[in-house]
């Protein structure tokens, strides 16, 4: 399986100020994805990250909001924009596994907006 | 698009046993089970691709009925260590996995 690391943590934020999660992978993975899931509730699919190309968004995400960048294979970053309160959320980065059917979580960025 | 589990939530005592159901609307190519205790990430258990198997892992197996569109995750003589909520996760076709709406499982002494 691969080793997933996202920076930050944890992290408070003030409201309207953005802030960029990083994600990196130990090995070269063709599929990377992002995740949000709100106090309480499921995961939810924001975007898969495509290397080399823009992201490709889920139904209720926008570029615009959550800009997305994979520079290569082992790495990508999602920044949450002028943020409120209702994006205090966990920010989880996956990627699918070597025969592309498990998907691996990181240990989640937790991000609170006051 | 989101799976429905159910029960949304159950209280077991250390050694009962519990069944966990994922039912989708759609049909499935594969489903994931993963287990989430609070404040972790999602911790992969097993998946299941279309063909109608079974899994098993330690006291954890799951089932997968791909014409009804549903898959089951049975726990069998629960420990305390089992407590956590409980997600399926469902892919159609391309590898974007959609989680289910969750199963709080709590397990006491």
């Amino acid at each position: 399986s691969a080793v997933i690391s996202q920076k930050p943590s944890r992290d408070i934020c003030q409201r309207g100020t953005s802030l960029t999660i990083q994600c990196q992978v130990d090995s070269q993975v063709t599929m990377m994805f992002w995740y949000r899931q709100q106090p309480g509730q499921s995961l939810t699919l924001i975007a898969t990250a495509n290397q080399g190309s823009e992201a490709t968004y889920e139904s209720g995400f926008v570029i615009d909001k959550f800009p997305i960048s994979r520079p290569n294979l082992t790495f990508s970053t999602l920044t949450v924009s002028n943020m409120s309160p209702e994006d205090s959320s966990i920010y989880l980065c996956s990627v699918a596994g070597d025969l592309g059917n498990t998907i691996y979580f990181g240990e989640g960025s937790w991000l609170t907006v006051v | 698009q989101q799976p429905v589990q159910s029960p949304q939530a159950v209280i077991l005592r250390e050694g009962e046993d519990a069944v966990i159901n994922c039912s989708s609307s759609k049909a499935l190519y594969s489903v994931h089970w993963y287990r989430q205790k609070h404040g972790e990430a999602p911790v992969f258990l097993m998946i299941l691709l279309k063909g109608g198997e079974q899994k098993g892992h330690e006291k954890i197996s799951a089932s997968f009925n791909e014409k009804k569109q549903q898959s089951s995750l049975y726990l069998t003589a629960s420990q305390l260590s089992y407590s956590g909520t409980y997600f399926c996760g469902i892919t159609t076709g391309a590898n974007n996995l959609f989680f289910g709406t969750g199963t709080r499982l709590t397990v006491i002494p």
